[in-house]
């Protein structure tokens, strides 16, 4: 099946900072591609993804572009806030179809002001 | 919409007690899943339905476990008898059948296994 390998936390970055979240993936095809945040105490909530080559995906600041050429999806924000600490997740289908996502193990993130 | 919604959203209980999470989907999603999250293992699969009819159990960490969806608006996990090492966050999410859709995850039940 598909798997994903994101970068390792923490992560701990000054407010205004820019933000850099690394993922790469293996898979057969072309599966949609999804970033996840997770605010403490909280479920898992969409923020971005990006369902064909080249795609970018944004929301809140964040983008993340789908390269099938290196088979990456990197999670980037020009400008982080306090608010934006979290834990994030890269995630995949584990098959093609609509199958359950298999999720990387997380980076978490702290901004300090 | 009112999202996913998972109950109770904090449970503590003794060792052999049985405990069952509830899980209401999003209202027209035909999959749902349940999820383990731990420090150790991350975010786990455990069970997922589609159209109320499980698809694929072979993430339910052993018998102890099962799980049922005797409708399209409600879902259960059962743990019995319980025990220190279940104790996770347990995760509920939904989906539509549309190809590689997004999963709308619940909030979350924080169980503690004493």
């Amino acid at each position: 099946g598909n798997s994903v390998t994101q970068m390792e936390g923490p992560v701990t970055l000054s407010e205004e900072a820019f933000l850099t979240i690394n993922c790469t993936y293996t898979a057969t095809g072309y599966p949609s591609l999804f970033w996840y945040v997770q605010y403490p105490g909280e479920g898992l909530q969409l923020l971005l993804k990006a369902t064909k080559a080249d795609d970018k995906g944004s929301n809140k600041g964040f983008e993340a572009t789908y390269r099938k050429e290196t088979t990456s999806f990197h999670l980037e924000k020009g400008s982080v806030q306090v608010s934006d600490s979290a834990v994030y997740f890269c995630a995949l289908p584990r098959n093609s179809g609509n199958t359950p996502l298999v999720f990387g193990k997380g980076t978490r993130l702290s901004v300090i002001a | 919409d009112a999202g996913v919604i998972q109950s109770p959203r904090h449970e503590v209980t003794e060792m052999g007690q049985e405990v069952t999470l509830r899980c209401k989907p999003i209202s027209g999603h035909d999959y749902l899943f349940w999820y383990r999250q731990t420090m150790m293992r991350g975010l786990e699969l455990l069970i997922y339905f589609n159209n109320n009819v499980p698809i694929d159990d072979s993430g339910m960490p052993e018998d102890r476990f099962s799980a049922k969806m005797p409708n399209a608006s409600f879902s259960t996990l059962k743990i019995q008898p319980s025990e220190p090492r279940d104790s996770a966050v347990y995760f509920c999410a939904s989906s539509t059948g549309q190809y590689q859709e997004t999963q709308y995850f619940g909030p979350g039940t924080r169980l503690l296994v004493l």
